[in-house]
């Protein structure tokens, strides 16, 4: 089974319009950790935000945002206010677990990606 | 800082060549990883070193080998090089602290292509 699904293969927004790409995700552990990165056509790996699993506020880092619902394994972003520069591919990805010694060795497992097409 | 670096930026190989790819940070960080992006994809981890002496497999491994050279440098070798090798190569690093989540910070990618 898919640990990280994201159901959107391509998204389209308006200039200044919210938008938001969706992903969940599959785990058992109870201790785990939720990723966005955004990969630009130059090909970097962009960090976006971060919610950890024990997270009771959703996160946010300036015009973005984490959707946390942990009952329902989703952990959708959204962008405000989009701009032209958003376009992109953007990926969902989760860190399991820890060791006994309570280390992350931090693994990161990936969705496929949603790529965002923001219009003038 | 440079964060992360990778060497070559891209490499074109024959099938059965041999080839090492190069990462080194300067953040030093523990942990250490190696991914590979295919065309529409998100990336799969191909082998990570949680600290310096220690390497372990990650989702697909077959093909590779890595060597964790010190702190800050890890490499991925090619023995001998298929066409479904082709990819994109992502070394990345991250630590880990207490209260703090560990992200993981990216090199700027190795497009290689196996002939």
């Amino acid at each position: 089974a898919q640990k990280i699904t994201q159901t959107q293969p391509g998204m389209f927004v308006q200039e200044k319009e919210a938008v938001t790409l969706d992903c969940t995700y599959d785990t058992s552990d109870q201790s785990y950790g939720l990723f966005w990165y955004k990969q630009p056509s130059s090909g970097e790996m962009i960090f976006l935000i971060y919610q950890g699993s024990y997270d009771e506020q959703n996160a946010t880092e300036g015009r973005y945002s984490l959707n946390f619902q942990k009952a329902r394994k989703s952990a959708n972003l959204v962008i405000s206010a989009s701009q032209l520069g958003d376009s992109a591919m953007y990926f969902c990805a989760m860190r399991e677990g820890h060791d006994a010694g309570g280390t992350s060795y931090g693994k990161l497992t990936f969705g496929q990606g949603t790529i965002l097409t923001v219009h003038p | 800082n440079a964060g992360v670096t990778q060497t070559p930026k891209f490499q074109v190989l024959k099938t059965g060549q041999s080839m090492t790819l190069q990462c080194a940070q300067d953040m030093n960080h523990n942990s250490m990883y190696w991914y590979r992006q295919d065309p529409g994809m998100g990336l799969r981890l191909i082998y990570y070193s949680a600290s310096e002496g220690t390497t372990d497999k990650g989702e697909v491994p077959n093909g590779y080998n890595v060597s964790r050279l010190n702190k800050r440098e890890f490499s991925l070798r090619l023995e001998s090089a298929a066409p479904s090798q082709t990819s994109v190569y992502f070394c990345a690093s991250s630590e880990w602290l207490a209260g703090v989540p560990e992200t993981q910070y990216f090199g700027p990618g190795t497009r290689l292509l196996v002939l």
